[in-house]
């Protein structure tokens, strides 16, 4: 069955440092995948998307890559600040009409003053 | 613009009791879905709407029915609630590649 993995322990870093998250995915092809920011109580916002045939992508100080063969995706925070502690979560999507992402169930991100 | 607004934001239902979960959008978009979200399980598809008048299925739809109502509305539908469909709900839309989500609908059935 398709399963999406994340780290379910929590990431505690050092402000300033860069925090690196990852997503492993398993009998999937996935043609999208994204990251999205969850905090308490809140529902999940939209970071960014990286399509299959991309290697990375970046947006101020996020980046994401996307490696197809080791089916894994890659999400770094540089210059991290305590406002950017959060859960992270990674959702795969095909090419359908529908746009039909499956989830991960997200890594805890903590970052420390 | 209030993106995707959900109501209510927290409901207690006895079991057997029924209730319909509200979702609305101002952003014009065409697909909406509904999505449950459990610890340690992520956030899994119930039903989506790609389009006004179409509703399907997604990976847990059972104990559920949906209504899009039009192209701003998409409601979620606990005929007979149960314990099992304890969870927190999320409402989204789409326009291009990503989600827009609500608030969120924290519903415990006792």
């Amino acid at each position: 069955s398709q399963k999406i993995e994340q780290n379910s322990e929590a990431l505690n870093i050092q402000e300033g440092k860069t925090a690196t998250l990852t997503c492993n995915y398993t009998n999937y092809s996935p043609a999208y995948l994204q990251w999205y920011r969850q905090d308490p109580g809140r529902g999940p916002v939209f970071l960014l998307l990286i399509r299959e045939n991309e290697k990375e992508k970046r947006k101020e100080r996020l980046k994401v890559t996307f490696d197809t063969t080791l089916k894994q995706s890659l999400f770094h925070i540089t210059a991290s600040q305590p406002a950017d502690s959060a859960t992270y979560l990674c959702a795969l999507g095909t090419t359908s009409g529908t746009y039909k992402y499956i989830f991960g169930t997200g890594t805890r991100l903590k970052v420390l003053a | 613009n209030a993106g995707v607004t959900q109501t209510p934001k927290f409901q207690v239902l006895k079991t057997g009791q029924s209730m319909t979960l509200q979702c609305a959008q101002d952003m014009n978009h065409n697909s909406m879905y509904w999505y449950r979200q459990d610890p340690g399980m992520g956030l899994r598809l119930i039903y989506y709407s790609a389009s006004e008048g179409t509703t399907d299925k997604g990976e847990v739809p059972n104990g559920y029915n949906v209504s899009r109502l039009n192209k701003r509305e998409f409601s979620l539908r606990l005929e007979s609630a149960a314990p099992s469909q304890t969870s927190v709900y999320f409402c989204a839309s789409r326009v291009d590649i990503g989600y827009t989500f609500g608030s969120g609908t924290r519903l415990t059935v006792v």
